[in-house]
């Protein structure tokens, strides 16, 4: 069974703090992996996307990187601003229309 | 405006009635897809549609329907609901999910009660 996980479950840091989040997948024959954050009552939003041949992405002060052989994915937060706070999911494409999702890390970042 | 659009934005309803979630999109994105997300097992696929009049099961499709007459709307019904549909349904698109380049776009997502 192709199953994601995310650890950890939440994450609490002060402002200003370099941080990491984690996703490992059990079947490392993907597509693709996507970070999404997530606010409260909102829908999701692409944050950054990584295809099979790649092994990072970057956004501003988000860079994504991924391990196929390990089953791996870590998304880097570089000083981390109170408005990071949300929940952030990774999802493991495995073709055009088969996404698996994490539960998602749950970050604070505290003034 | 351009987007993705879900109504209602909540719902509560009863064991055994039929309801609709609606889902209008205003890419022309080809795929459209219909998840649901519990706590605790994240976000999962209920319905996907490749294309108008193409639609196919995701890994949790009992109870539900779908249907895809315009390529803008894909609406999600739940024919005879249950306690255990109570949940939040979100819809996306993507504009060619065979190029792996393409993101999936979200719906903000509609909060179902069912008593």
């Amino acid at each position: 069974k192709q199953e994601v996980t995310q650890i950890p479950a939440a994450l609490s840091v002060p402002e200003g703090e370099n941080l990491v989040l984690n996703c490992s997948f059990t079947d490392s024959a993907i597509y693709n992996l996507q970070w999404f954050r997530q606010d409260p009552g909102k829908g999701l939003t692409s944050l950054l996307l990584i295809q099979s041949s790649q092994r990072e992405q970057t956004s501003g002060r988000l860079n994504a990187s991924l391990d196929k052989s390990s089953g791996r994915s870590t998304l880097y937060i570089a000083a981390s601003q109170p408005g990071d706070s949300a929940t952030y999911l990774c999802a493991v494409g495995y073709n055009n229309n088969d996404m698996r999702f994490g539960a998602g890390t749950r970050l604070t970042v505290k003034p | 405006d351009a987007g993705i659009t879900q109504s209602p934005r909540y719902k509560i309803t009863e064991t055994g009635r039929q309801v609709t979630l609606m889902c209008h999109q205003t890419w022309s994105h080809s795929y459209m897809f219909w998840y649901r997300q519990d706590l605790g097992h994240g976000l999962r696929l209920i319905y996907y549609s490749a294309a108008a009049d193409i639609t196919d099961k995701g890994e949790v499709p009992d109870g539900y329907v779908v249907s895809r007459s315009k390529t803008e709307n894909f609406p999600l019904t739940l024919e005879s609901a249950t306690r255990s549909q109570t949940s939040v349904y979100f819809c996306a698109s993507s504009e060619n999910p065979g190029n792996s380049n393409q993101p999936q776009h979200f719906g903000d997502g509609t909060r179902l009660s069912i008593l």
